[in-house]
């Protein structure tokens, strides 16, 4: 089956600083990739949606100045959260869309201190 | 916008009984609804789907009924044992990739 990678599977970053978090397709070409984040005890909530070669579309409420999103190419998303604080700190997880399936990366657990 | 309801959000059960989780949504343009189990801290996995025009669909203990009508589905789990605790998911979607996430069931079954 299809296989996302996420780098790095956790990062413990301090408050006012940035962090990248990368999503990969290996075994297939994404047109359309999505990051979610999740906090402890709650549902997956969708932040964006990251479109290759254009401009990713933001869920209500998600500003798109701090989480930075990136999709350059067709196997590469990146998730960048920029001036971190700890309420930021969560499970980050991206997925890619494969015929109308979703493959999900194994998260990245982002801690702000 | 979709709105999707997932009940209940925690479950027990003893060892070998049957475990079902029911989840509601709004968009009739809805056309496929996966479920997806997650362990702690680990990606979510798809355990079973369903599409639109299909009313139930079985996988050995697993499986999933759709009443399009009513708009509703539901996890059903048979024969339960202690590795099927985790937290259910269920999630819907019209098609265009973007899923709307119900907001989990934690189903413990006890030995």
């Amino acid at each position: 089956g299809a296989v996302v990678s996420q780098h790095p599977s956790w990062v413990i970053c301090k408050s006012g600083t940035s962090v990248k978090i990368e999503c990969r397709s290996l075994d297939f070409q994404a047109t359309t990739m999505f990051w979610y984040r999740q906090f402890p005890k709650q549902s997956l909530m969708l932040m964006a949606t990251s479109n290759e070669g254009s401009k990713a579309t933001y869920e209500q409420g998600v500003e798109k100045d701090k989480f930075l999103i990136n999709h350059a190419s067709l196997t590469l998303s990146t998730l960048t959260v920029t001036s971190a604080h700890p309420e930021d700190s969560s499970f980050y997880i991206c997925s890619a869309a494969d015929n109308h399936e979703q493959y999900f990366g194994p998260g990245t657990r982002l801690t702000v201190t | 916008g979709e709105n999707v309801e997932q009940h209940p959000s925690t479950l027990s059960v003893q060892e070998g009984d049957s475990a079902v989780i029911k989840c509601t949504y709004s968009d009739s343009a809805s056309n496929y609804f996966p479920w997806y189990k997650q362990e702690l801290g680990k990606r979510p996995q798809l355990i079973i789907d369903i599409r639109s025009n299909v009313g139930e669909k079985k996988d050995q203990r697993i499986a999933v009924t759709l009443n399009k009508t009513a708009k509703h589905f539901s996890l059903h789990i048979t024969e339960t044992q202690p590795e099927d605790s985790a937290v259910y998911f269920c999630a819907v979607t019209s098609g265009t990739y973007k899923y709307i996430f119900g907001t989990g069931t934690r189903l413990k079954v006890l030995a």
